[in-house]
């Protein structure tokens, strides 16, 4: 699986966007990228997932730069309780291998 | 749907016991999932079932450790004898079709004295 690349930490005003960026260079052809979120003391929770195309949910965007190098989780409003580790994985058909992720700090 | 549940969410044991977890996933969802976090190591998979067949365990620790699933409904980590450094969260989750795509319990808070 390629390995993924994320900032140790971040800090995001209440209300403005939160952008995390996650490089992702020897990503093969196959594999797709999932963002998690772990808030303190809870399971992690799923976010989202894409291939190559934008991404959007109830959650979040998912870009995709388009050459596949590195992609950005953007949460468009970010409030108090998105203050969470977020993961960037990368991964085919093999299971997930969470890293240290980022450390979301959401300030009011 | 009340989610991934996992029993107990607090075991307190002493080295050697035997201990159990419990975990049932979400109703109709295929795969099932055991990790396992602690700070120096982080977040581990330990062991992932399929239509309740182990598929990968490869992620046990040693065979103090086993898993099963009897029915596609329970769950169970069983960790005998219990060490000190087995204290962890132990999280459960479960898939439906897309095995990365992952639900999570609360997890269980075990310590070993």
């Amino acid at each position: 699986d390629a390995k993924t690349t994320q900032p140790p930490s971040m800090d995001c005003a209440e209300g403005r966007a939160a952008n995390l960026p996650c490089n992702h260079s020897t990503i093969s052809g196959n594999e797709y990228v999932y963002w998690y979120r772990q808030i303190h003391s809870q399971g992690p929770q799923y976010i989202i997932h894409g291939l190559k195309n934008n991404e959007t949910n109830e959650m979040a965007s998912l870009i995709i730069t388009e050459d596949r190098k590195s992609s950005t989780l953007i949460l468009p409003h970010a409030t108090l309780r998105d203050t969470a580790v977020y993961y960037c994985i990368v991964t085919g058909n093999t299971p997930l291998v969470f890293g240290k992720g980022t450390r979301l700090s959401v300030i009011a | 749907d009340a989610g991934v549940i996992q029993s107990p969410r607090h075991e307190v044991t002493e080295m050697g016991q035997e201990v159990t977890l419990r975990c049932k996933p979400i109703s109709g969802h295929d795969y099932l999932f055991w990790y396992r976090q602690t700070m120096m190591r982080g977040l581990e998979l330990l062991i992932y079932f399929n239509n309740n067949v182990p598929i990968d365990d490869s992620g046990m620790p040693e065979d103090r450790f086993s898993a099963k699933m009897p029915n596609a409904s329970f769950s169970t980590l069983k960790i005998q004898p219990s060490e000190p450094r087995d204290s962890a969260v132990y999280f459960c989750a479960s898939g439906q079709g897309v095995k990365n795509i992952q639900y999570f319990g609360a997890g269980t808070r075990l310590s070993v004295l």
